[in-house]
């Protein structure tokens, strides 16, 4: 079946230092997703990508839709503690006629402050 | 401004019991979905319903079973619990399962250990 293969599995960095993840996977999707969980809650979306070279930013967050549409990378400018939690993304792909979403095994972030 | 509401937070079953885990959405969203999380994997869809009266299987479904008898609730039973079924689940919700821009809302999860 499919996979996402999500990179670094865990970082710890210092406060104010930028962050950069990525997944990629052998699989062509027709959307990225980037989410954050924090500890004893749902994931919550921070960026949706829907278009090959598309690079969007959320605030300190920018997340980029790779060229061949099988990897995806996320980064976090100027950390702060807040950011500590788990990030995932997810490969979407239409298939019989819904989309349905590969998640990756997740980064997990630590700020040291 | 609930989302999506899950019950129970945690459960402790032994081996062989069943459970209902229940998750309601008050966002009208059309699609539905159950997930578990395993340390060291990610996300794997359960079961999905893309609308009342209508549930299909996911990545993994042996072991559960789910219903759809309207719109808001979205049930998952597990009828013998296994030790393999520890794990967290997670319930979500969508406008629909068409859009590609339909944002997917997840609940708090319900942490279930099976002993």
């Amino acid at each position: 079946g499919q996979q996402l293969n999500q990179s670094p599995q865990s970082m710890f960095i210092q406060e104010g230092e930028d962050v950069s993840m990525n997944c990629t996977s052998s699989s062509i999707f027709n959307t990225w997703l980037w989410y954050k969980q924090d500890p004893g809650e749902g994931p919550v979306l921070l960026i949706a990508l829907y278009k090959a070279g598309e690079l969007t930013s959320n605030g300190r967050l920018t997340a980029q839709f790779g060229i061949t549409r099988k990897d995806s990378f996320l980064n976090i400018s100027a950390s702060i503690p807040s950011d500590v939690g788990i990030y995932f993304c997810a490969g979407g792909t239409l298939r019989s006629g819904t989309y349905k979403y590969i998640f990756g095994t997740g980064t997990r972030l630590k700020v040291l402050a | 401004n609930a989302g999506v509401t899950q019950t129970p937070k945690f459960q402790v079953l032994k081996t062989g019991q069943s459970m209902t885990l229940q998750c309601a959405q008050d966002m009208n969203h059309e699609y539905m979905s159950w997930y578990r999380q395993d340390p060291g994997m990610g996300l794997r869809l359960i079961h999905y319903s893309v609308g009342a009266g209508i549930t299909d299987q996911g990545e993994v479904p042996n072991g559960y079973n789910v219903s759809r008898s309207t719109t808001e609730d979205f049930p998952l039973r597990l009828l013998s619990a296994a030790p393999s079924q520890t794990s967290v689940y997670f319930c979500a919700s969508r406008q629909d399962g068409r859009g590609i821009k339909n944002i997917q809302y997840f609940g708090a999860g319900t942490r279930l250990s099976v002993l």
